[in-house]
């Protein structure tokens, strides 16, 4: 069965560090790339980071120099550390493996992106 | 960056009604590069639809997906009482990659 866990959520307090796992099983993990994505109570989804096949990572700009995304192959894990935590990233944080389907028309040919499995989540709360 | 916008903001709908949900986004978009998730409370999201109109493996045929350019649409020809939940679009974005997500439409029971 194709599965991520997430773990490592929890309590901490405004300025501190915490460091998330997902362990990924029923795949080829060091074949995809990986994304967090977070939600806090209530609102919408939100693009957290991103780690390609060859471990090169992206970040939107309200988590860049905070959070370090990588991953280890050998141990099928993806993880988050995030640093300099704030109210504002209190949040449900899930991990996404990213499918990626190719396919022609008569005329071209396009790849879709996509994230076709998730965890259950684990959550953060950041408050003194 | 592409700012995506969903309407309505809730869909109040009996069992059996047609949903049709919108996507608009800021700037045209590619079509394969376009997804539907939909999320009910307490769980992880699940994918729906990808590539603006392809049913996700599982996915039953009441929900479809349409669209190009800067409008898509997410259809669900009869609702059925599983369906009530919240519906995000969401755009890739591939340099530098990158996932943006609408603000959601929720579907509840009128």
């Amino acid at each position: 069965e194709v599965q991520l866990v997430e773990s490592g959520g929890g309590l901490v307090q405004p300025g501190g560090s915490l460091r998330l796992s997902c362990a990924a099983s029923g795949f080829t993990f060091s074949s995809y790339d990986m994304h967090w994505v977070r939600q806090a109570t209530g609102k919408g989804l939100e693009w957290v980071s991103a780690i390609g096949t060859a471990g090169d990572p992206y970040y939107p700009g309200s988590v860049k120099g905070r959070f370090t995304i990588s991953r280890e192959n050998a141990k099928n894990s993806l993880y988050l550390q995030m640093n300099s935590l704030r109210a504002g990233d209190t949040a449900v944080y899930y991990c996404a493996r990213v499918g990626v389907r190719g396919y022609c028309s008569s005329t071209s040919c396009y790849t879709s992106y996509y994230m076709d499995v998730w965890g259950k989540g684990t959550t953060v709360t950041v408050s003194s | 960056e592409i700012v995506l916008t969903q309407s309505p903001g809730t869909l109040s709908l009996s069992p059996g009604e047609r949903a049709t949900l919108s996507c608009r986004a800021s700037q045209s978009v590619s079509s394969s590069y376009l997804a539907w998730y939909q999320q009910k409370p307490g769980q992880a999201p699940r994918l729906l639809i990808y590539g603006a109109s392809s049913r996700a493996t599982g996915i039953p045929d009441r929900f479809s997906g349409s669209g190009s350019g800067t409008d898509f649409t997410l259809t669900i020809s009869r609702l059925e009482p599983e369906d009530f939940a919240v519906y995000y679009c969401q755009q890739y974005g591939s340099s530098p990659p990158r996932f943006t997500f609408g603000p959601g439409t929720k579907v509840d029971i009128k």
